[in-house]
């Protein structure tokens, strides 16, 4: 069984630039979470999709947008980017609500700013 | 603020004893927790969960602990193995009453574990 799949693996930007980042989760998962990891803050939500809607949001700019197709898939959209925006992103689709089944993660796409 | 805390950023245990790693949380409306491992390049790996309901929850080597009125967790490793050499997440989650929401995880910093042979 394939795991979540996030496409591109890495990833280099220019400031200013905007970026698409890929994501399929697991086949029948139709929730999919984006996290975003740095050395200093950790992983932070970003946002959460469900049937093509979002459902949840983190505390993030409005440059960071997403969305779901009706296939479960989710890309996630950064535009202007800035510097601080380096990190690595991750995907987590999950099967149901009951948590004990987790949230499977990506290996993530590792994005530079330049 | 930080809702979910970490306060040891590594741990290093012998091979065959006990790994116990700690996580703090603010939140009492936190209704499950879970904790993920994570190595180098890879995504993190759900290991175990916990409802806020319940005390205690074991699979295999790894047994969660919470104790509500401290809010604080647990995870104990028995016995530890070089192989769980890794970075732990604790992990809680806040349920949001959106149909179908799986709600949002919030992260500790991590402990990073090492098991040496």
């Amino acid at each position: 069984k394939a795991g979540v799949t996030q496409t591109p693996r890495y990833l280099i930007k220019t400031r200013g630039q905007q970026v698409t980042l890929s994501c399929s989760p697991i086949s029948g998962h139709r929730s999919v979470s984006w996290y975003q990891q740095t050395p200093g803050q950790g992983l932070q939500f970003l946002f959460e999709y469900f049937s093509e809607t979002q459902r949840n949001k983190g505390n993030f700019p409005g440059r960071f947008s997403g969305r779901q197709f009706s296939n479960s898939r989710s890309e996630m959209n950064v535009s202007t980017l800035e510097l601080g925006d380096s990190a690595l992103y991750l995907c987590a689709s999950s099967l149901g609500q009951d948590p004990n089944y987790g949230y499977t993660f990506g290996s993530g796409t590792r994005l530079t700013v330049v | 603020d930080q809702q979910v805390k970490q306060n040891s950023p590594s741990l290093s245990v012998q091979e065959g004893r006990i790994s116990i790693l700690n996580c703090d949380y603010t939140n009492s409306m936190f209704d499950y927790f879970l904790w993920y491992k994570k190595y180098p390049a890879e995504g993190p790996t759900f290991l175990i969960s916990i409802s806020s309901i319940k005390d205690k929850n074991e699979d295999g080597r790894f047994t969660v602990f919470l104790n509500k009125s401290a809010k604080h967790l647990s995870l104990h490793i028995v016995p530890s193995q070089p192989g769980d050499s890794a970075v732990y997440f604790c992990a809680a989650r806040t349920l949001f009453p959106y149909g179908g929401s799986q709600g949002n995880l919030i992260f500790g910093k991590g402990t990073k574990l090492s098991v040496k042979p």
